[in-house]
């Protein structure tokens, strides 16, 4: 398996514009996450899915942000408008329900994004 | 959720066994307690789990005290691709959120 992949890996704007993350997660996994981490606040859940739904989403910051899950397979998380102090690297997630010891989770590589 | 404690930062020298400790006293009968960590400009990678017997894996080992407050992650040999960032959480049985802490920032030193 290829494991999570995110898209773009490396993200420039300027303030005001829109902004557009990518993840696909590990086929056959019915949780993903959203992360954001800063060196200020470190790793912190932004939002996550199950079955394409929405299961938490009280670690996004304002209205700024939002997130979808079309199908199984792919999610975006948007920032619009975007302002510098959302430059942070963000990173998708995604885990298998299996039993009930807390399921790994599998992290993509990040999208480092850079709001100028 | 239940929190976790663990030291800022830590030192090895290098093919030396480490010791990573995480305090998590107020941890739930449900409660498993996971490592993960996460190496520099990467993602963070699952290492270990276990709810209250010792575990072992190809990376490392994992320690649960008998009242389960508190687990100790053990690399046998430190290399220097161990140095990373190690995060001790608590994830409960059907419950996905989790909490990740400042995690311990483990130098290895050649």
């Amino acid at each position: 398996d290829a494991g999570v992949i995110q898209s773009p890996r490396h993200e420039v704007t300027e303030m005001g514009q829109e902004v557009t993350l990518r993840c696909k997660p590990i086929s056959g996994h019915d949780y993903l996450f959203w992360y954001r981490q800063t060196m200020m606040r470190g790793l912190e859940l932004l939002i996550y899915f199950n079955n394409n739904v929405p299961i938490d989403d009280s670690g996004m910051p304002e209205d700024r942000f939002s997130a979808k899950m079309p199908n199984a397979s792919f999610s975006t998380l948007k920032i619009q408008p975007s302002e510098p102090r959302d430059s942070a690297v963000y990173f998708c997630a995604s885990s298998q329900t299996g039993g009930n010891y807390g399921e790994t989770q599998y992290f993509g590589p990040g999208t480092r994004l850079l709001v100028l | 959720d239940a929190k976790t404690t663990q030291p800022n930062s830590m030192e090895s020298n290098e093919e030396e066994p480490v010791h990573l400790p995480c305090n998590h006293s107020t941890i739930s009968g449900t409660d498993y307690i996971h490592w993960y960590r996460q190496l520099p400009s990467q993602g963070p990678e699952y290492v270990i789990h276990g709810l209250t017997s010792n575990v072992n894996n190809r990376m490392a080992s994992l320690a649960i005290a008998e009242d389960r407050k508190s687990s100790t992650l053990i690399l046998h040999r430190a290399t220097l691709r161990d140095a990373a960032v190690y995060y001790c959480i608590l994830s409960s049985g059907g419950y996905q959120k989790v909490t990740f802490g400042t995690g311990t920032k483990l130098q290895v030193i050649p």
